[in-house]
């Protein structure tokens, strides 16, 4: 079936650094879309990508989307520490209605 | 609105007992989806609704668990003998499908634990 991945699993940086997860699909999406789950909260929305090679730029988040439709990344530029959570990607293929989720990346911050 | 809105937040149950939880979704979105989520794992997908037809289940989901959606609107999802592996929080979202869009609002989540 189909499966997501994201790497790396944890991630701890010092305030200020940059921040980059990647995940990748087994199969080609038809869209892939980006989640944040805050310590205790549940996911929040962040973006949704459908083109190939398409780029998109949340204020200091820039999202990507492969070529080929089947891997993505987020990078955070000069973390703060109100971007602690964890980061999920989420695609879908084609004809498929539900979203499969990656396990996510958790990001740490030292202040 | 309010957003998606889960109850209860949290259950403690004896192992083989049975639990039910209900989401109402925000009142416009025709989709609502039930989803698993385990410390340090991402959300899982358990099934899902467009208006009142349950359209796809997961082939993880056994025959112990069953959700339903009269009318279209409110959800529940049924654990029937629980067992401990099925402590986890459940998540249910909702959405407003329209070709190419499908974006998930969360609930908060029912917490289970089976002890």
């Amino acid at each position: 079936g189909q499966q997501v991945m994201q790497i790396p699993q944890y991630q701890h940086v010092q305030e200020g650094e940059d921040f980059t997860t990647y995940c990748n699909s087994s199969t080609t999406l038809s869209n892939i879309q980006w989640y944040k789950q805050r310590p205790g909260g549940h996911p929040v929305f962040l973006i949704q990508l459908v083109k190939s090679g398409e780029v998109k730029k949340q204020k200091r988040l820039t999202f990507q989307f492969g070529e080929a439709k089947k891997n993505s990344s987020l990078h955070i530029t000069a973390t703060q520490t109100t971007d602690v959570g964890t980061y999920f990607c989420a695609g879908s293929i084609q004809g498929a209605q539900k979203l499969v989720f990656g396990q996510g990346t958790r990001l740490t911050i030292n202040p | 609105d309010t957003g998606v809105s889960q109850n209860p937040r949290h259950k403690i149950t004896k192992r083989g007992q049975n639990v039910t939880f209900r989401c109402d979704p925000i009142s416009e979105h025709n989709r609502l989806y039930w989803y698993r989520q385990t410390l340090g794992q991402g959300p899982e997908f358990l099934t899902y609704f467009q208006n009142e037809a349950q359209l796809e289940k997961s082939r993880l989901l056994s025959d112990r668990f069953s959700a339903e959606r009269p009318k279209g609107s409110f959800s529940t999802l049924e654990i029937q003998r629980t067992e401990q592996g099925d402590s986890a929080m459940y998540l249910c979202a909702s959405s407003f499908w329209v070709s190419g869009a499908n974006v998930l609002t969360f609930g908060a989540g029912s917490r289970l634990t089976v002890l």
